[in-house]
């Protein structure tokens, strides 16, 4: 059963870089019929997405985060990762990866997220 | 804001039948196939609901149900039980490998 379990530092600092990681187990990330996605929501909000990667390296971007977004794969660790520039409050959220496949448009499974709240 | 535009809430009656609208454009909703639904419980991940509008994965009870008219999409929940308050999220692909999510909106069972 695939797994997914975000990681990161919880803690950013205002106008710094926002690291995370997925690690995806019971799975490859290389596999080519999926695409890996990063979600996120903010504290009593809606979901956002904000972008997506294939182990190939192609990157699709939320073109309203797209200046700020690095997303990356390393399939030696079975991880991807998503580095966000700039934060402000406004990034405050619940950040989620997840999968979707090359020939669908839905979002299953989800890993359980990891809160990163934007702080001075 | 977001791109999808869903009532902030949805109550019912245990056994009763209740829907939540999900309106986008002709430039999502509109123009494809491929409107999923999300079920949210407090403190937890969202799980899969309905794909490609009205196709539920193994697993999901058929009493949830998904349908689309125009630039609107609807989750219709029939015979309410108390184990379906919780948030329900749209999403719609929207061109070139990008999505879109509407604010989400809570079920309560009266």
């Amino acid at each position: 059963q695939l797994q997914l379990q975000e990681s990161g530092p919880g803690l950013v600092k205002t106008s710094e870089t926002l690291p995370l990681t997925c690690t995806v187990s019971g799975g490859s990330i290389s596999s080519s019929d999926y695409y890996w996605d990063w979600i996120r929501q903010p504290p009593g909000k809606g979901l956002e997405w904000i972008g997506s990667i294939h182990y190939s390296g192609t990157t699709y971007y939320n073109p309203s985060l797209r200046s700020r977004l690095t997303v990356s794969v390393d399939t030696s660790k079975n991880q991807f990762s998503l580095q966000m520039r700039s934060v402000t409050a406004a990034d405050t959220a619940m950040y989620y990866c997840v999968r979707h496949g090359v020939d669908n448009v839905w979002f299953d499974p989800w890993g359980q997220g990891t809160l990163v709240i934007v702080s001075s | 804001q977001s791109a999808l535009t869903q009532p902030a809430s949805v109550s019912g009656s245990p056994g009763q039948s209740i829907t939540i609208s999900c309106i986008g454009t002709s430039s999502d909703v509109g123009d494809y196939n491929y409107v999923s639904w999300y079920q949210q419980y407090p403190g937890k991940a969202p799980e899969l609901l309905i794909f490609d509008v009205s196709n539920r994965p193994s697993g999901v009870s058929n009493r949830f149900s998904g349908s689309k008219s125009g630039n609107t999409a609807s989750l219709t929940i029939s015979g309410l039980q108390a184990e379906d308050e919780a948030d329900y999220a749209c999403s719609s692909y929207r061109s070139r490998n990008t999505w879109v999510f509407g604010g989400g909106t809570k079920v309560t069972v009266l």
